[in-house]
């Protein structure tokens, strides 16, 4: 069982907008400003594509944007391309001792 | 632009230590902006992180993993190294090298698949 709480898959259409959840606690999400998250597509290493809640490193798309509200943290990916099927995973900085947690994972499908 | 590549045996017998090095290209390891990360993925699961190292030596691991993780770096060759002991069929996953900047994983390496099995 993973640390933080992502819903298994979610699917939108091309040209739409989709959010994916990512529930922690008040030791990790909630208590630090460090939530990032990672595109994978199948057999490729994860690509950061979030860091700090809601900063996107260069050259990534302006279509994924992160937020946070108390212990959850959102990536929405707007315009939905075919390119974004992949999974998604968020990951927290949880403290002096745990360090760092992922998620266990959202498969997203374009249907 | 930084790149990792981790090498190491594909293949580890039950109670052996999995030991893999990840090679740092385009960038100094003893860069004081980064940290360099051991991130693991069983066959179709999620992502668990293992452990940091700072250039200087400083280790930071997974409390559910560190009785039997090392992770140790070599500045000389541009080289960060994970060392897991006494391994069971449990730590059969495609393991990653990455760099950390900005609190974040930004750059991996292309993973390697370590299978443990006799």
């Amino acid at each position: 069982q993973s640390a933080l709480t992502q819903p298994a898959s979610v699917s939108g259409s091309p040209g739409q907008s989709i959010t994916i959840s990512c529930t922690g606690t008040s030791s990790d999400v909630g208590s630090y400003n460090l939530v990032s998250w990672y595109q994978q597509h199948p057999g490729k290493a994860p690509k950061l594509m979030i860091y700090e809640d809601n900063k996107r490193p260069s050259g990534v798309s302006n279509r994924f944007s992160g937020s946070k509200s108390g212990n959850t943290a959102s990536l929405t990916i707007s315009g939905l391309q075919a390119e974004d099927e992949a999974d998604y995973y968020c990951c927290s900085f949880a403290g002096s001792t745990t360090f760092w947690v992922f998620g266990g994972g959202t498969k997203l499908t374009i249907l | 632009q930084l790149q990792l590549q981790e090498s190491g045996p594909g293949l580890v017998k039950p109670s052996e230590t999995l030991s893999l090095t990840c090679t740092v290209s385009g960038g100094s390891i003893s860069n004081s902006n980064y940290y360099w990360g051991w991130i693991r993925q069983p066959p179709g699961k999620g992502l668990e992180w293992i452990g940091n190292i700072y250039y200087s030596g400083s280790t930071y691991y997974n409390p559910s993993l560190k009785s039997r993780v090392t992770i140790s770096v070599d500045t000389s060759k541009n080289q960060f190294s994970l060392k897991l002991s006494s391994v069971t069929a449990a730590d059969t996953a495609v393991y990653y090298c990455a760099s950390k900047i900005y609190d974040a994983f930004d750059m991996w390496g292309q993973g390697t698949m370590v299978t443990v099995s006799s």
